[in-house]
């Protein structure tokens, strides 16, 4: 069964530098999205993305988030200057066209930041 | 806003017990409801949906019907397993993009 894969699985960063965290998507599917859950707390929503923009984002993704869709199968979010709470699990997620299918997810990268 | 509310975890059972983990919402529109599973180490897996009032989603004996005039949607499983212990998350997914918003997740620990 296809799957959404996520690299890397680990990421330690030093605070105020730049990190991307990779995802490629299931092939067919259009619509992508960006989650995060820090530890001991819900899985909250950040960005989707289709048709090669933003569609929608909450007030967490700020100007020092970003995604990109770089190649046709790349789906990347890039955090410009980390901080110490952006140390949480960032799941990525897409799905296909259509109303009330369901998101298939990636099994994270846990990004710490020292 | 929309939101999820879940039961307090964990929820701890004996193999073969009775399961029930609550979920209500709050929702402006008309959601389509899930159950994503996340076992120890990976992602979040998408166990069941329901799209409209009085659907009942199932897999692998979990059921879950959608109920609009309690805005409910409790996850059950008549005899759980070991290998079912894992944290649920229940969700649902608003708007034209469709994001998700869940609830806190529930663990659930069964015992032999």
């Amino acid at each position: 069964e296809p799957e959404v894969t996520q690299t890397p699985s680990h990421q330690v960063t030093q605070m105020g530098q730049e990190v991307i965290l990779r995802c490629v998507p299931i092939s067919n599917h259009l619509y992508f999205y960006w989650y995060r859950q820090i530890l001991g707390q819900k899985v909250e929503f950040l960005v989707s993305f289709y048709n090669n923009e933003i569609s929608e984002k909450s007030e967490i993704f700020d100007d020092q988030f970003s995604v990109e869709r770089p190649d046709g199968s790349n789906f990347t979010l890039k955090i410009r200057s980390t901080k110490l709470e952006d140390s949480a699990m960032y799941f990525c997620a897409s799905k296909i066209q259509g109303m009330h299918q369901p998101q298939h997810f990636g099994d994270g990268t846990r990004l710490s930041i020292l | 806003g929309d939101s999820v509310t879940q039961m307090e975890g964990p929820v701890t059972l004996s193999e073969e017990a009775f399961l029930t983990i609550n979920c209500t919402y709050t929702a402006t529109g008309y959601p389509s409801l899930f159950w994503y599973v996340q076992y120890p180490g990976e992602g979040l897996q998408l166990l069941l949906k329901a799209t409209k009032a009085d659907d009942k989603g199932s897999n692998k004996g979990f059921e879950a019907t959608y109920r609009k005039e309690t805005t409910s949607f409790h996850l059950e499983k008549g005899s759980v397993q070991v290998s079912d212990s894992a944290v649920y998350f229940c969700a649902l997914s608003v708007g034209n993009t469709d994001k998700l918003i869940f609830g806190t997740g529930t663990r659930l620990q069964v015992f032999p």
